[in-house]
């Protein structure tokens, strides 16, 4: 059964850069049915889109965040991966990785919690 | 840029009632790329419904999508105590994904 685990640092602080990376535990990174993302959720508020990557590497990225996020993937170690620099407090949130398929996000990681202060 | 909007924001209800939740577009769109999550507290998003109609696997047959252009629900015929949670809709709006801001099921 496929697992994604996000993993990271729980605390950053304003200004600096925002160092994510989901594993995923079985082969379909190696599939092109499948593509990934990055989805956040401040503290008791709704979800928000951050990015996706797909099987040929072309990314796309939510307006509000494209000028501080970098999502990438390495297929040979099976993980996902999300920067985002100049982070501020209205960053802190759960981030969680996505499996997409079709036009959804059919796996969703655990989750890992980001705070961001000084 | 495609907007979702869910209504109501909060609703309470009892086991056993039947519950239809309410997402529209900003503008008319594509029935096949309009999902459903669920979200119990402190849990990840559960995929529910997707292409608006279909089930995802292992989603019990009382949850059911529908709707088309700019309307859009999605109905549980009969409330379990699990199901109480927070609901999302969710659109492609190629290439990107938006949510709604979600509506959340409370016990009465």
């Amino acid at each position: 059964q496929l697992q994604l685990q996000e993993s990271g640092p729980g605390l950053v602080k304003p200004s600096e850069t925002l160092s994510l990376t989901c594993t995923v535990s079985d082969a379909s990174m190696s599939s092109s049915s499948y593509y990934w993302a990055w989805i956040r959720q401040p503290p008791g508020k709704g979800l928000e889109w951050i990015g996706s990557i797909y099987f040929s590497g072309n990314t796309y990225y939510t307006p509000s965040l494209r000028s501080r996020v970098l999502i990438s993937k390495d297929r040979s170690k099976s993980q996902v991966s999300l920067q985002m620099n100049s982070v501020t407090t209205a960053d802190t949130a759960m981030y969680y990785c996505a499996r997409l398929r079709g036009y959804w996000a059919e796996d969703w990681g655990q989750g890992t919690p980001v705070t961001v202060s000084s | 840029e495609i907007v979702l909007t869910q209504s109501p924001g909060t609703l309470s209800l009892s086991p056993g009632e039947r519950v239809t939740l309410s997402c529209r577009a900003s503008q008319s769109v594509r029935s096949d790329y309009v999902a459903w999550y669920q979200q119990k507290s402190g849990q990840a998003p559960r995929l529910l419904i997707f292409g608006a109609s279909s089930r995802a696997t292992g989603i019990p047959d009382r949850f059911s999508g529908g709707g088309s252009g700019t309307d859009f629900t999605l109905t549980i015929s009969r409330l379990e105590p699990e199901d109480f949670a927070v609901y999302y809709c969710q659109y492609h709006d190629n290439p990107l994904y938006t949510f709604g801001q979600g509506t959340k099921l409370e016990t009465k």
